[in-house]
């Protein structure tokens, strides 16, 4: 079976600090693994996509399939960062499962 | 990328009546999807919808509460059928490109009295 774990539901960091929003997968197949966001008021988007291992918006993530983990990274946290945070696993039957998502709020 | 709109945005309904939300995409696609998303969770799929074929539903969820209509491939319809106050939530639906990543419509914000 999938299944994506957010351990985190809240994060809170200050502006300038580093982010880290943690995301580990269950799959015994191939994955694919995506990183969308929630900004207020807006829809769900697509942030990044491991395959094609680009940074965006300053944001980062790495496949560690030893880890089974594709945590969300961003060396300098700005306020505008602050939203919904979802990890999802692609796989089998070409569908989507998503974890719980990481409210991420970013202070002045 | 594609350019998903749906309709309603929101509604409030009244409990054992029906509603049915329209899904667009700017272009033809193969797969559509169905989401629901309840209040403060994260997203579970209801059903893919494929052109031309029954959709897909994921376990807990059933054609006869959830019918969906996939007439071309720019369009789905998904019906919440007989609705209770535990349906209100968030539907939104999607359409996969090439590469497996989904892109998503605003969502139908649903409130069953």
């Amino acid at each position: 079976a999938q299944r994506v774990t957010q351990p985190e539901k809240l994060l809170s960091v200050f502006k300038g600090a580093p982010v880290e929003l943690k995301c580990n997968y269950s799959y015994s197949g191939s994955p694919e693994l995506f990183w969308y966001v929630q900004y207020s008021r807006q829809r769900l988007q697509l942030l990044l996509r491991h395959i094609s291992r680009e940074s965006i918006k300053g944001f980062t993530a790495d496949l560690n399939k030893g880890e089974t983990s594709f945590h969300l990274k961003k060396p300098f946290a700005q306020e505008e960062d602050s939203a919904m945070y979802y990890c999802a696993l692609g796989g089998g039957a070409q569908k989507l499962v998503f974890g719980q998502g990481t409210r991420l709020t970013i202070n002045p | 990328s594609a350019v998903i709109s749906q309709k309603p945005s929101r509604d409030i309904c009244q409990r054992g009546t029906s509603l049915t939300i329209q899904c667009q995409v700017d272009s033809q696609v193969t797969m559509m999807f169905w989401y629901r998303q309840q209040p403060g969770q994260s997203l579970t799929l209801i059903a893919t919808a494929n052109q031309g074929s029954e959709a897909t539903y994921e376990s807990g969820f059933v054609i006869d509460k959830f019918p969906i209509s996939r007439p071309n491939l720019t369009f789905s319809t998904l019906t919440v059928s007989n609705m209770s106050p535990e349906d209100s939530s968030i539907y939104l639906c999607s359409s996969k490109t090439g590469y497996n990543e989904q892109f998503f419509g605003p969502g139908t914000r649903l409130t069953v009295l």
